[in-house]
């Protein structure tokens, strides 16, 4: 069954400090993984996207790592902002272009 | 920059009441997509279109219908409004090719059935 768990679930931290969230996907075939961030009354915006071939791939502050062996991604927020304040949701993109989404992670940062 | 604009973004409405939540996207993109979006269930595809007067169905189509009479529009109808079709609906559009290939979100219409 193709699914994607992401954790935590929810997150607080402090204004300028770094935080990792994470992804586990199972879904075959395999072509693409992506997060999006996805402010609150908003659709999702994507942050990054990474085949099974890359490893890392940054946007700004916003670092994502792709571990295709072991089916994990992260992705690594540093000195984080209020504005990043968001629900995180990783998707992975089957060969057929299916998408199969995570429930998603709740950052919070707070002042 | 590709839009995907929804024409609400809040809707309140009455059980039994017939729906229609609209998407129009300005990039000629093939694709469009219907999804739902529920706590701890993340999103989920209701039904989507390869082109003109194309529908496919989704994971959860029961209770809704489309249409797509034009490339750009692409319109979600809900025949008789239920109290579970609450939710937040994502309208979405996908490039094949080109510049902005990949698939583009609309804002997002939060709907509640009273």
């Amino acid at each position: 069954k193709n699914q994607v768990e992401q954790s935590p679930q929810s997150l607080i931290i402090l204004e300028g400090k770094n935080c990792t969230l994470q992804c586990n996907y199972t879904v075959s075939p395999f072509s693409n993984l992506r997060w999006y961030k996805q402010d609150t009354g908003r659709g999702p915006v994507s942050l990054t996207i990474m085949t099974f071939s890359e490893n890392t791939k940054s946007n700004g502050r916003y670092t994502a790592t792709l571990d295709a062996d072991t089916k994990q991604s992260s992705l690594h927020i540093t000195a984080s902002q209020l504005s990043d304040s968001a629900s995180y949701i990783c998707v992975a993109f089957t060969g057929f272009q299916k998408l199969v989404f995570g429930t998603g992670t709740r950052l919070l940062v707070s002042p | 920059d590709v839009k995907v604009t929804q024409s609400s973004r809040y809707l309140v409405k009455r059980t039994g009441e017939k729906v229609f939540l609209e998407c129009v996207q300005d990039m000629d993109h093939e694709n469009m997509f219907w999804y739902r979006q529920d706590p701890g269930l993340g999103l989920r595809l209701i039904y989507f279109s390869y082109d003109v007067k194309m529908k496919e169905k989704g994971d959860i189509p029961e209770g809704y219908s489309v249409s797509r009479e034009k490339k750009e529009r692409f319109s979600l109808i809900l025949e008789s409004a239920s109290t579970n079709q609450t939710s937040m609906y994502l309208c979405a559009s996908r490039a094949l090719r080109g510049p902005s290939y990949g698939y583009t979100f609309g804002s997002g219409t939060r709907l509640t059935v009273v």
